[in-house]
C-alpha cells in the first residue's frame, strides 16, 4: 500500500525556520517525482515545489523561491522541505504528493505549519 | 486574469449530473492542456481523479468510478469534470490543475452541494 507520510510541521515565528519531512513506503521512492502542495486554512491547493526522482530538476512557486529548498534522499525514502525566513502567508498544511507521470496520484496526510508570533 | 478559473460553487440533486468548468486563461489553449482534476472532502487529502485532453489522451485515477468523467469545450476554452448519478458521497471540494510553464497550477476549487 503506497503511503506518504508529512511530519516537521509546527508553530514558529515569522522569519523563523522549519524543515518537513515526508517518509515514503509501498512502493520504489527512487522511481517517481515529488511535490510539495500547501494548503492554507479555508483556501484552495497551492503548489510549493517539484523535485525529479533523481534531484536533477527542481523548481519552485515564486511566492517560495529563495527561502524554500526541496530535497530528497533516495536511499531513506524521503523528501525534505527547509523553510526558512517564514511568513504569516506561508501557514499552511503541507502535503507531499507522489507524481508518476503528470498526475499527483497519492497525497499525504499533511502537516500543519503555523507562523505566528 | 488567473491561469485557471473555477466556479466556487455548484448544486446538484442526487442522480442527477454535475459539469464542472475550468476555464484556461486566454493564450493557454485547452486542446493542448493536460488538465488534471483532484476531489478533496472536508478534512481529508485531495485525491486524484483523472486527466484529460483528448478521448485518446486521458487516464482515469486508480478506483476512480466510471461516472467519473472528462471532457472539454474548447468553443470556451474550458476542461469539464462529469459526474453522472451523483450521491451524497460527491459532496466535495473539486480542483483542475495544469503544469504550466514548470510550475503546477490549480484553479480555485468548486464546492459541490448535494441536496
Amino acid at each position: 500500500e503506497v503511503q506518504l507520510v508529512e511530519s516537521g510541521g509546527g508553530l514558529v515565528q515569522p522569519g523563523g525556520s522549519l524543515r518537513l519531512s515526508c517518509t515514503a513506503s509501498g512502493f520504489t521512492f527512487s522511481n517517481y517525482n515529488m511535490n510539495w502542495v500547501r494548503q492554507a486554512p479555508g483556501k484552495g491547493l497551492d503548489w510549493v515545489s517539484y523535485i525529479s526522482s533523481d534531484s536533477s530538476t527542481i523548481y519552485y512557486a515564486d511566492s517560495v523561491k529563495g527561502r524554500f529548498t526541496i530535497s530528497r534522499d533516495n536511499a531513506k525514502n524521503s523528501l525534505y522541505l527547509q523553510m526558512n525566513s517564514l511568513r504569516a502567508e506561508d501557514t499552511a498544511v503541507y502535503f507531499c504528493a507522489r507524481e508518476p507521470s503528470g498526475e499527483l496520484d497519492y497525497w499525504g496526510q499533511g502537516t500543519l505549519v503555523t507562523v505566528s508570533s | 486574469q488567473p491561469v485557471l478559473t473555477q466556479p466556487t460553487s455548484l448544486s446538484a440533486s442526487p442522480g442527477a449530473s454535475a459539469r464542472f468548468t475550468c476555464t484556461l486563461r486566454s493564450g493557454i489553449n485547452v486542446g493542448a492542456s493536460r488538465i488534471y482534476w483532484y476531489q478533496q472532502k472536508p478534512g481529508s487529502l485531495p485525491r486524484y481523479l483523472l486527466r484529460y485532453r483528448s478521448d485518446s489522451d486521458k487516464q482515469q485515477g486508480s478506483g476512480v468510478p466510471s461516472r467519473f468523467s472528462g471532457s472539454k469545450d474548447a468553443s470556451t476554452n474550458a476542461g469539464l469534470l462529469l459526474i453522472s448519478g451523483l450521491q451524497s458521497e460527491d459532496e466535495a471540494d473539486y480542483y483542475c490543475g495544469i503544469w504550466y510553464s514548470n510550475t503546477w497550477v490549480f484553479g480555485g476549487g468548486t464546492k459541490l452541494t448535494v441536496l
